[in-house]
């Protein structure tokens, strides 16, 4: 089974911190996400990316950024955290088969005091 | 834009039918639909491409109507396993990025 591991499931930072979420996966696969969850508002789309060192914006990429140095890694970084980026984060991976789902890691949970 | 899902919440006895809709004013490509447990990650249940038949999972089914930018998620005979949030996500080219609804809540009961 592919497995989609991030780093964390647990996270609280500060206003202003500079925050990296990270992301691994372990079946070659190409393509990467990152995405949001909040009550009410589903899963939004923050950024992904298709190759390595490769990356495109999402519908809510403000106050994010990504590195993907790896093909098997995809970092999402918060580059000064506020209260508003209170999430869960949820990364994702996909193959190029057209018939494949994502595999979505088991998330995590970011609180920004 | 995010694809309209309803209905928002159901709930159901074991055995009785659900049907969730998901709809896009865009012009889709693909369909996928993932289940949520709490606590949990999303679970992929099964793709819908254009051009393709109804799939089926277990007591799970789903349509896709092309042209009315419609997809359906089936579910017969509930079982208690089958409570949680879905989530349809509509995609529109070859890019694999996935649009997801809010999401239905259902809840399945003894």
């Amino acid at each position: 089974d592919v497995k989609v591991t991030q780093s964390s499931r647990y996270l609280v930072k500060r206003t202003g911190e500079k925050v990296f979420l990270e992301c691994v996966q372990d079946m070659d696969h190409e393509n990467m996400f990152w995405y949001r969850q909040d009550p009410g508002l589903g899963l939004r789309l923050i950024y992904f990316s298709y190759d390595v060192k490769m990356k495109e914006k999402g519908d809510i990429p403000e106050g994010y950024s990504v590195s993907r140095e790896k093909k098997e890694r995809f970092s999402l970084i918060l580059e000064s955290a506020s209260t508003n980026q209170t999430s869960m984060y949820l990364c994702a991976s996909k193959g190029t088969a057209s018939h494949y789902g994502y595999t979505f890691g088991s998330g995590t949970r970011l609180t920004v005091v | 834009q995010q694809p309209v899902q309803s209905p928002q919440a159901v709930i159901l006895r074991e055995g009785e039918d659900a049907v969730i809709n998901c709809s896009s004013s865009k012009a889709l490509y693909s369909v996928h639909w993932y289940r949520q447990k709490h606590g949990e990650a999303p679970v992929f249940l099964m793709i819908l491409l254009k051009g393709g038949e109804q799939k089926g999972h277990e007591k799970i089914s789903a349509s896709f109507n092309e042209k009315k930018q419609q997809s359906s998620l089936y579910l017969t005979a509930s079982q208690l396993s089958y409570s949680g949030t879905y989530f349809c996500g509509t995609g529109g080219g070859s890019n694999y990025k996935l649009t997801f609804g809010k999401g239905t809540l259902l809840t399945v009961n003894p």
